[in-house]
């Protein structure tokens, strides 16, 4: 069974960094496309960007573009996010999410999600 | 970008009655060139991650009950459950992925 395991909740002070994590467990993680989602609490579902940890090729949201960076360890099958410069606006549950195996487009829906991080940015 | 309004944002259906939830894109996602709507559906339930349930806008993800069913094209979309279950409570969201991933706004379906 695949599945995607992300890294613990975080606090994190205005103005710092937070990273990420999101490893797969099965499956071959050397073919996924692997996009993050964030989502605000009470709020609607946010893409930030993703990464093709094989090439380890990322593309980000025009949002994020300078804020976040991602990248992949293909040894142990991670994939990390980076949000820098935090705000209270990015208080939020961070998703991992795949991309289906196989499916060429150039965008994609996800067939497979973390559980979510929490991060919480307050003074 | 793409904007995806969903509609109603608050749905409340009766146990076993038919329950409809609108998605329209501001610009087509139809592709001309494979004839397919880059639309997928999802449930999320409190506390979970979000659940595919549709693609290609009709396609349904294995597993996901027949009572859930997708239907449109172009720039408008429907969400059908035909028979409201407890365990359906939830809130869905439409994304389009023609281009950059957009999701809409989500709409809250409870028992009436």
């Amino acid at each position: 069974q695949v599945q995607l395991v992300q890294s613990g909740a975080e606090v994190k002070k205005p103005g710092s960094s937070v990273k990420v994590s999101c490893k797969a467990s099965g499956g071959i993680f050397s073919s996924y496309v692997i996009s993050w989602v964030r989502q605000a609490p009470g709020q609607g579902l946010e893409w930030m960007g993703r990464i093709i940890p094989i090439f380890g090729i990322a593309d980000y949201a025009q949002k994020f573009q300078g804020r976040v960076t991602m990248t992949a360890d293909k040894s142990t099958e991670t994939v990390y996010m980076e949000l820098n410069s935090l705000k209270s606006e990015d208080t939020a549950v961070y998703f991992c999410a795949r991309d289906p195996p196989g499916v060429r487009t150039d965008y994609n829906y996800f067939d497979l999600w973390g559980r979510g991080t929490l991060v919480t940015v307050s003074s | 970008d793409i904007v995806m309004t969903q509609s109603p944002d608050t749905l409340a259906v009766s146990l076993g009655e038919r329950a409809t939830i609108n998605c329209k894109s501001s610009q087509s996602v139809l592709y001309s060139s494979n004839n397919k709507n880059y639309l997928a559906w999802y449930q999320q339930k409190p506390g979970q991650p979000p659940k595919l349930l549709i693609y290609w806008a009709s396609t349904r993800e294995s597993g996901v009950p027949d009572r859930f069913s997708g239907s449109g094209s172009g720039t408008d979309f429907t969400l059908t459950i035909s028979s409201l279950q407890a365990e359906d409570v939830a809130v869905y969201y439409c994304q389009q992925y023609y281009s950059t991933p957009i999701f809409g706004q989500g709409t809250r379906l409870e028992i009436k």
